[in-house]
């Protein structure tokens, strides 16, 4: 099982919409935890941190449950720009991040 | 801030060569990470330093592949020699502390034919 686990997609969702995203992750000890989102032939950016008690950033929204150990990105009022892949990251406490591979999102006019 | 610089941004170069990717990361942080991208395996973290110090390169392929940072504000990848599956999108990231989310250079995407 890997690590950090995350639906490839792609995700095409109209404009205007709402599109939401999960991630699980198989280390019960982690303890940081980010969105990431990397535009095609580019580096990746750091979106938001997730908290354990949830964090909203504009139209996005990030969520935490450890019970199920799975995070969640939620975007609404899908725009054009928002097309990208979006990565799942968590960290055990320790400088080392793991990486999901990713889900693509294509928001379409 | 001039953000984490990598050179060269592209590489071609033929098998068995040598290839040396270099990395600058952000002053002041002091944690550096030589992430490798491809379609198949996504991004897998090659290896990590702490203050100059390799803490782990358990993610490093082969014996091919070695990593250096002489000073807080250098280091390299090398591969030598290289093959044709050693090409990818080579990353290195800095960060001043695990909570806080890393950032990445531009990459180096390295072709080898």
């Amino acid at each position: 099982r890997k690590e950090v686990e995350q639906d490839p997609g792609p995700f095409n969702v109209p404009e205007g919409a709402t599109v939401a995203f999960n991630c699980t992750y198989s280390n019960s000890a982690s303890q940081s935890f980010f969105w990431y989102r990397q535009d095609c032939r580019k580096e990746p950016k750091l979106l938001m941190s997730v908290y354990s008690s949830g964090n909203e950033d504009g139209r996005f929204t990030a969520q935490l449950n450890r019970a199920s150990q799975y995070i969640s990105l939620l975007i609404r009022d899908s725009k054009l720009s928002d097309s990208a892949t979006y990565l799942c990251v968590v960290s055990s406490g320790t400088y080392k991040y793991i990486f999901g591979t990713g889900t693509r999102l294509k928001v379409l006019a | 801030d001039a953000g984490v610089i990598q050179s060269p941004r592209h590489e071609v170069t033929e098998m068995g060569q040598e290839v040396t990717l270099r990395c600058k990361p952000i002053s002041g942080h002091n944690s550096l990470f030589w992430y490798r991208q491809t379609m198949m395996r996504g991004l897998e973290l090659l290896i990590y330093f702490n203050n100059n110090v390799p803490i782990d390169d358990s993610g490093m392929p082969e014996d091919r592949f070695s990593a250096k940072m002489p000073n807080a504000s250098f280091s390299t990848l090398k591969i030598q020699p290289s093959e044709p599956r050693d090409s990818a999108v080579y990353f290195c990231a800095s960060t001043s502390g695990g909570g806080y989310g890393y950032t990445f250079g531009s990459g180096t995407r390295l072709t080898v034919v």
